[in-house]
């Protein structure tokens, strides 16, 4: 089955760089049926997405993050990756990979969900 | 941006009771709306998309409805298991916005 595994530092300074992976099983993300997102959840409180990127490399970002945002894939090795600068203590949060099927308008669902990993922005 | 607004962002309710939470829009859009279930601790889990279509493996107490800008998620009969905070979330444009999420708790 489709496993997704989130993986990166725990903890970042402020103005530095917050670098995660998402190592994707049981699935090519180089296929084009399914979208490869990120989500965050800061702590107590609910979900945001952050964005997503196709087998093609569009990406497709959240606005309000676009600014310090890149997400990237490597299909030799079935990952995609964040990449968010100059972070702050707002960007403290659980991060989730996700597989996200595709609808006419670009992502849609995310039907499955990698465990988390926990970001804590902090000197 | 449309706005996703839940209702009530809490409630407490017995095993076996209907239990309904609803998602209202800032503007109407078509029916790309899904809801999630996330559990302490734990990745959200997709419940249903498409407003009303059941995720496989979802069990069939679960069921969504609406259109416009009232979406509903409804428990016809509440389990145990069922103790969770659930989200919905528009995705038929960018951004990709969900709800402020609603919390479900056994009386």
């Amino acid at each position: 089955q489709v496993q997704l595994q989130e993986s990166g530092p725990g903890l970042v300074k402020p103005s530095q760089t917050l670098s995660l992976t998402c190592s994707v099983s049981g699935a090519s993300i180089s296929r084009g049926t399914f979208y490869w997102s990120w989500i965050r959840q800061r702590p107590g409180k609910g979900l945001e997405s952050i964005g997503s990127i196709f087998y093609n490399g569009s990406t497709y970002d959240n606005p309000s993050l676009k600014s310090r945002l890149t997400i990237s894939m490597d299909t030799s090795e079935n990952q995609f990756s964040l990449t968010l600068r100059s972070v702050t203590a707002a960007d403290t949060a659980v991060y989730y990979c996700a597989r996200v099927r595709g609808t006419i308008f670009g992502p849609g669902v995310s039907d499955i969900w990698g465990p988390g990993t926990l970001v804590t922005v902090s000197s | 941006d449309i706005q996703l607004i839940q209702s009530p962002s809490s409630l407490s309710a017995s095993v076996g009771d209907r239990v309904s939470i609803t998602c209202r829009a800032s503007r109407a859009f078509n029916d790309y709306l899904a809801w999630y279930q996330q559990k302490p601790g734990k990745a959200p889990k997709l419940l249903i998309y498409g407003t009303a279509t059941l995720q496989s493996g979802v069990p069939s107490r679960f069921s969504g409805s609406g259109s416009g800008t009232e979406f509903t998620l409804t428990i016809s009969s509440l389990q145990a298991e069922d103790v969770a905070t659930y989200y919905c979330q528009k995705y038929n444009s960018a951004p990709w916005t969900f709800g402020g999420g609603t919390k479900v708790e056994l009386k």
